[in-house]
């Protein structure tokens, strides 16, 4: 079955970096984009970041970008997430996400656009904080 | 910025219809997602291209659209169907993003 594994999440302080990993099983990873997906406690989710399935392309939320960069290693089925300059509005539990094939599609402009997400880890804390 | 707007609650009773809804400019032109999550819980995918359902969503999970606005239908409310509710699409720009909506929080009465 489908296993989307986060970890890495802890607590650190403003200004430092972190580095989050989600281990992929059941499927065959490098065949898949991924996303990552922060949810800050008691608010909604907030998409960060994607990597095309053979990390060809990648594409950041403006609050992010700059500061995080989105990594995979299909060789060992893990997806990364490299984050530096850490604020405390990043605080946030980060859910890695599986692209459902074939859900992705170009608009009438011939722009790309997300699929869904069929697939989520259980996610990893990530706390900023003095 | 673009934004989803959807509506902080909504509260039925069991066997009723629930109906949520997303209203974004750019939604005639764009698909949109629903996902339902459950306090401590990842997202789950119940509705994908506006009105698609994954295989193992039941069949009371529906999706619309209409101008811009689209609509998560649950008919036959059950009491585990009690969570908060996500869509998710992307704007007519050419910059690749994902737009979630706020979030719905469906209360079952």
């Amino acid at each position: 079955q489908v296993q989307l594994v986060e970890s890495g999440g802890g607590v650190v302080q403003p200004g430092r970096s972190l580095k989050l990993s989600c281990a992929a099983s059941g499927f065959t990873f490098s065949s898949y984009g991924m996303h990552w997906v922060r949810q800050a406690p008691g608010k909604g989710l907030e998409w960060v970041a994607v990597i095309w399935y053979d990390g060809s392309n990648k594409y950041y939320a403006d609050s992010v970008k700059g500061r995080f960069t989105i990594s995979r290693d299909n060789s060992k089925n893990t997806l990364y997430l490299q984050m530096n300059s850490l604020r405390a509005e990043d605080t946030a539990v980060y859910y890695c996400a599986r692209e459902f094939t074939g859900t992705y599609y170009y608009d009438s402009s011939g722009y790309r656009k997300s699929g869904a997400f069929d697939y989520w880890g259980q996610g990893t804390l990530v706390t900023v904080s003095s | 910025s673009y934004e989803l707007t959807q509506p902080p609650s909504v509260s039925v009773s069991p066997g009723q219809t629930a109906r949520i809804t997303c209203s974004g400019d750019a939604l005639p032109k764009q698909y949109a997602y629903w996902y339902q999550q459950k306090p401590g819980q990842a997202p789950v995918l119940v509705i994908y291209k506006d009105s698609e359902r994954p295989s193992g969503i039941p069949e009371r999970f529906s999706g619309s659209s209409s101008g811009t606005t689209v609509t998560l239908t649950i008919s036959g409310v059950q009491a585990e169907d009690e969570a908060d509710y996500y869509c998710q699409s992307a704007d007519n720009s050419g910059t690749y993003t994902v737009i979630f909506g706020g979030g719905t929080k469906l209360t079952v009465l």
